[in-house]
């Protein structure tokens, strides 16, 4: 949606690397900020979430990153594994609706 | 097993046709929403329902339309008006009307192609 732009479009790492993936959004009321992992010929699933009264959150490999001054937040993944080859999303709420990022395709090279 | 169901998953259709994809959800969900999806675009909002008997336009409505008269259903027809149909469509629900409350809970899709 143009109110969530998201990078990179793409993202290739060696396995056991880290990956970074970017959304930046417009509106300042937004306080929500969900991230979705779609595998392939799968559903969007819900895999972390961040407030805007915290500026971390981690959930094991995973964190997210807000930064409300900048209006943007990050996704990290740490010590790939092939498991986390995906489309990601991330997700800002306008109004009453989830606007999207346009997703990253992430491919973890073994 | 509570959940979100689509149908049909595949779906082919003549230009000119009218085609209605169904969703039901058993999770009791107030809102609900239905997403087209294409290869680098993302997921665009169609149309969305906060409460039963009412629903508005998202962002694409134009060659779309919907019905909320039962709080577990929430059918998207595509009509012969919608210039390029053939997409993913992902419907969702969200315990609430309001969209930083929690997960949005996805079906699995359906994939329309137009012939």
């Amino acid at each position: 949606g143009e109110n969530v732009e998201q990078h990179p479009s793409t993202l290739s790492v060696q396995e056991g690397d880290s990956a970074v993936i970017k959304c930046t959004y417009s509106d300042s009321a937004s306080n929500y900020f969900p991230w979705y992992k779609q595998e392939l010929g799968k559903r969007p699933q819900l895999i972390i979430d961040i407030r805007s009264n915290v500026g971390e959150k981690k959930d094991q490999r995973i964190a997210v990153t807000l930064n409300k001054t900048a209006k943007h937040f990050s996704l990290h993944i740490t010590e790939t594994q092939p498991e986390d080859s995906a489309v990601y999303f991330c997700a800002a709420p306008v109004d009453y609706k989830l606007s999207f990022g346009a997703g990253t395709t992430v491919t973890v090279r073994a | 097993d509570g959940g979100i169901t689509q149908s049909p998953k595949y779906l082919f259709r003549k230009e000119g046709q009218n085609v209605t994809l169904s969703c039901e959800q058993n999770l009791n969900h107030d809102a609900m929403y239905w997403y087209r999806q294409d290869p680098g675009q993302g997921l665009r909002l169609i149309y969305y329902s906060q409460i039963v008997n009412d629903f508005q336009k998202g962002d694409i409505a134009e060659g779309y339309s919907v019905s909320r008269e039962k709080k577990e259903s929430f059918p998207l027809t595509v009509t012969s008006a919608q210039k390029n149909p053939t997409a993913f469509y992902l419907c969702a629900s969200l315990k609430s009307g309001r969209a930083n409350t929690g997960e949005l809970f996805f079906g699995e899709g359906s994939r329309l192609t137009v012939l």
